[in-house]
């Protein structure tokens, strides 16, 4: 059992560029959800996928975009880098409403 | 106001005491409570979660939650230095469909 497993490990990107977070988990979870950490800052949620097929953002979606591609999938898209938009992410998923979310190991990207 | 808040720390206690971190939030319908610990550089991992007034306990590990007043909080007994790490506070708020917000996290230090 993998749990959830997210892919790059780490990026560097130039600014401008784009790129897409995949994120994918084995535990037939409904929710899934993208954070970001920064230092004193803590998790913030970006975009979450309550059930397959329904996306919501969170508190920081600007800049982002998500697909919900199956019950497994969740991925995270930057279209257009900034280097605000160097952070750690991370993806989670959870049972459903009101359970507790399993993180994947994250993102480490670098927007230069 | 944030919704969740944690004093950041460093909370600095002895091997062998009892550590003590608190959490207060904003959403006074909040139903489920979590804490997680982080270490350097690692995802999160859940410790403990709460949903009902009281304490609960498991192992060296105790969650207590008093909704009339907010708050939540987690103590760790007989503290080691494994124990080091950050601990990160989440509550899932009324009303928020499924998704969890996360304080800033209280860095705890077991000294020798």
């Amino acid at each position: 059992n993998a749990g959830v497993t997210q892919t790059p490990k780490f990026q560097v990107l130039k600014t401008g560029q784009s790129m897409t977070l995949q994120c994918a988990q084995d535990m037939n979870h409904n929710s899934m959800y993208w954070y970001r950490q920064d230092p004193g800052m803590g998790l913030r949620l970006i975009y979450y996928s309550a059930s397959e097929g329904t996306t919501d953002k969170g508190e920081v979606p600007n800049g982002y975009n998500v697909s919900r591609l199956n019950k497994r999938e969740f991925s995270l898209r930057l279209e257009s880098a900034a280097p605000s938009q160097t952070s750690v992410y991370f993806c989670a998923s959870s049972p459903g409403q009101g359970a507790e979310a399993f993180f994947g190991q994250g993102t480490r990207l670098t927007v230069v | 106001q944030k919704e969740v808040e944690q004093n950041s720390g460093p909370l600095s206690v002895p091997e062998g005491a009892i550590a003590s971190l608190n959490c207060t939030y904003s959403d006074r319908g909040s139903q489920s409570f979590f804490w997680y610990r982080q270490y350097s550089g690692k995802s999160p991992e859940l410790i403990m979660f709460i949903y009902s007034n009281g304490d609960k306990e498991d192992g060296r590990f105790t969650a207590q939650l008093n909704k009339a007043s907010q708050y939540v909080s987690l103590l760790i007994r007989d503290s080691q230095p494994s124990d080091s790490a950050t601990y990160l506070c989440a509550v899932n708020p009324a009303g928020g469909g499924n998704k969890l917000t996360f304080g800033t996290g209280t860095q705890l230090k077991v000294e020798l």
